[in-house]
Formats: C-alpha cells, sequence, structure tokens
C-alpha cells in the first residue's frame, strides 16, 4: 500500500518553461514533506521542504504548494534548466518515537529539452 | 553543507559471503542514521533507522539478522549483508539526520551490490 505516490513516472518539458510535479498521499499523520532531486547511481539531495501548516514554500526557481485537504503537493521550478533533468522523489514524514519517519515516492523522472 | 559518504560506491561478492557497508557523517554528528534500499525504477525503501548508542528499528519485512546494522558512534554506522544471496543485488544508500528533531535528511552517494 503505496502512501506517497507520484503518479506520473516521467515529465519532459522545454527549457524555460515551468514543470510541475505532482505528489498525492494517504496517511494524515504525515507532518513534513520534503522534495529531493536524484542522478543516477548517487544519493539524494535535498531540493525544499515544507511543514503541513503552510501551503506555500518558495526557494529561488522552486516553490512547493501543499493542499492538505486534498492531500496533494506539487513542486513547480520555473523557468526549467536542462541540468533539472533528474528524477525527482517526493517524501513524507511522520513522527515516530521522538523520530521522523520517511516515506518516500517513486520518483517522477524530469527532462528537460534545450 | 552536510555530506555523507559511503564506502564502497560499487562492490561484488559471492553468494553466501556477507559484506560491509559503511556509512559516514563527515562535518556532523549523525544522531540518527536510515538505510535504503532501491531497486530499478522503483522508490527509496526504507529499511532500518538507527540512533547512535541503540539498536537499530526495522521496517516491516527486513530481516534483521540478514541485514545487521551498527550505529557506533556519532559518525559511523554500517550495514552487514550476511549470507548474501543473488536477490540481494540492489543500490544500498544511507542519510543521516543531525538532530532528532531536524526534519533535512543528508544522503551518501550509494553502494551498488551486486552478489553473483
Amino acid at each position: 500500500d503505496q502512501q506517497v505516490k507520484q503518479n506520473s513516472p516521467s515529465l519532459s518539458v522545454q527549457e524555460g518553461r515551468i514543470s510541475i510535479l505532482n505528489c498525492d498521499y494517504t496517511n494524515s499523520m504525515f507532518d513534513y514533506f520534503l522534495w529531493y532531486k536524484k542522478y543516477p547511481a548517487e544519493g539524494p539531495t535535498f531540493l525544499i521542504s515544507i511543514s503541513s501548516i503552510k501551503d506555500k514554500n518558495e526557494d529561488g526557481r522552486f516553490t512547493v504548494f501543499l493542499n492538505k485537504s486534498a492531500k496533494h503537493l506539487s513542486l513547480h521550478i520555473v523557468p526549467s534548466q536542462p541540468g533539472d533533468s533528474a528524477v525527482y522523489f517526493c517524501a513524507a514524514l511522520r513522527a515516530s518515537g521522538g523520530s521522523y519517519i520517511p516515506t518516500f515516492g517513486r520518483g517522477t523522472s524530469l527532462i528537460v529539452h534545450p | 553543507g552536510a555530506v555523507v559518504s559511503q564506502h564502497p560506491s560499487w562492490v561484488i561478492c559471492k553468494s553466501g559471503t556477507s559484506v560491509k557497508i559503511e556509512c559516514r557523517s563527515l562535518d556532523f554528528q549523525a544522531t540518527t542514521m536510515f538505510w535504503y534500499r532501491q531497486f530499478p525504477k522503483q522508490s527509496l525503501m526504507l529499511m532500518a533507522t538507527s540512533n547512535e548508542g541503540s539498536k537499530a528499528t526495522y521496517e516491516q519485512g527486513v530481516e534483521k539478522d540478514k541485514f545487521l546494522i551498527n550505529h557506533a558512534s556519532l559518525t559511523l554506522s554500517t550495514l552487514t549483508v550476511t549470507s548474501a544471496h543473488p536477490e540481494d543485488s540492489s543500490f544500498y544508500i544511507c542519510s543521516a539526520r543531525g538532530r532528532k528533531l531536524t526534519y533535512e535528511q543528508y544522503f551518501g552517494p550509494g553502494t551498488r551490490l551486486t552478489v553473483t
């Protein structure tokens, strides 16, 4: 049972346009969300996060939106650049025993064409 | 930024042998470390969570006797795959967090394990 879903395995975007990556979750106990970027044969690198008490967080070209009622979050990249081509993972955190346990989606492969 | 290293980056071992993977936080003290496994085109699957000085907490379905995790210091955690089989071949990634209440994790570069 996937608690965090990224339903689009891949996304292709033209350079300069907006990339929108989506993520849905089912567990209302998640209270923090993160986006990671991953290149092949490398570990993920942290991009941006959002707390469940907020609906938007912006950092440069990256903006994450959270819709708690719909249990949906999205990552917007604008303008998209070829170097943004990578796999993007959405992760949700839930508190457990004084720590935070992450659950990852399957990832969306973003290709930005020059 | 925080740096996490893994060693080795790539290992081939024979079926039935054991292999140890190290995860080190290079410039911060990691109170919590996570071990993940990733199959091709699949998500990162959390295997276990370890807090420094205490036993690891394994996720459901992960055999604790097969995947031995030791978090002996604030900068080092090890994952030992015992009696490896070809189906254990995978990409293993560790991540580390500095404080319990910090949300961010810093990932290592991963270790590709191939069991022949």
